[in-house]
């Protein structure tokens, strides 16, 4: 299958910082991206939508000037934290489709740790 | 997209098929069945999708009712490796677009056991 990659799988920051998380397509273009964030033994709740040269769609709840998503190119969707605080310590993940597939993949995620 | 309804966990002795089941009794008639796993602290993996059809790969198998409204999924030899949560999703199949997001339920909690 297609492959997401993610990075980095591991982050700790200090609480008032930005985090930056890279989603990536291998071996497609993706025009179209998701960021989901799981907490612990939750299941993954959809934050937003990065489409390829324009806004993302945020889903309701989600504050779009704290979790900054960019979808500058085909292969690369990046979701910043802004001004972390501990309570967005989560486990991030993105999912990509190639156009022609009905299959999502997704990364391998992001542990986001706010001290 | 149609809600679904799985059970929350599950056992399986290793190398005994695994059935797991999902209801979805609101399924629309362009909606696809798809199953994906979550093995612990890693993205979901994709396993298989059906519309109508029973459908089969290297992974598993996917048997879906007449009337569609459940389906079973089958890991024939269960491994360790297999021990995830495993969620069944029912969705149009479009191409592109916010039509591709997938909405997760709670899934089934599958322990394959020795």
């Amino acid at each position: 299958g297609a492959v997401v990659s993610q990075h980095p799988s591991r982050v700790i920051c200090k609480s008032g910082t930005s985090v930056k998380i890279e989603c990536r397509s291998l071996d497609f273009q993706a025009t179209t991206m998701f960021w989901y964030r799981q907490f612990p033994k939750k299941s993954l709740m959809l934050m937003a939508t990065s489409n390829e040269g324009s806004k993302a769609t945020y889903e309701q709840g989600v504050e779009k000037d704290k979790f900054l998503i960019n979808h500058a190119s085909l292969t690369l969707s990046t979701l910043t934290v802004t001004s972390a605080h501990p309570e967005d310590s989560s486990f991030y993940i993105c999912s990509a489709r190639a156009p022609s597939a009905n299959e999502a993949f997704f990364g391998q995620g992001t542990r986001l740790t706010v001290v | 997209d149609a809600k679904t309804t799985q059970p929350t966990s599950m056992d399986c002795a290793e190398g005994r098929a695994a059935n797991l089941p999902c209801n979805h009794s609101t399924i629309s008639g362009n909606e696809y069945v798809y199953w994906y796993r979550q093995i612990h602290s890693q993205g979901p993996q994709y396993i298989i999708h059906g519309l109508k059809n029973n459908e089969t790969n290297e992974m598993a198998s996917l048997i879906i009712t007449e009337d569609r409204k459940s389906s079973t999924l089958i890991l024939p030899h269960a491994t360790l490796r297999d021990t995830a949560v495993y969620y069944c999703i029912v969705r149009v199949a479009r191409l592109g677009g916010t039509a591709s997001k997938l909405t997760f339920g709670t899934g089934t909690r599958l322990q394959v056991t020795l």
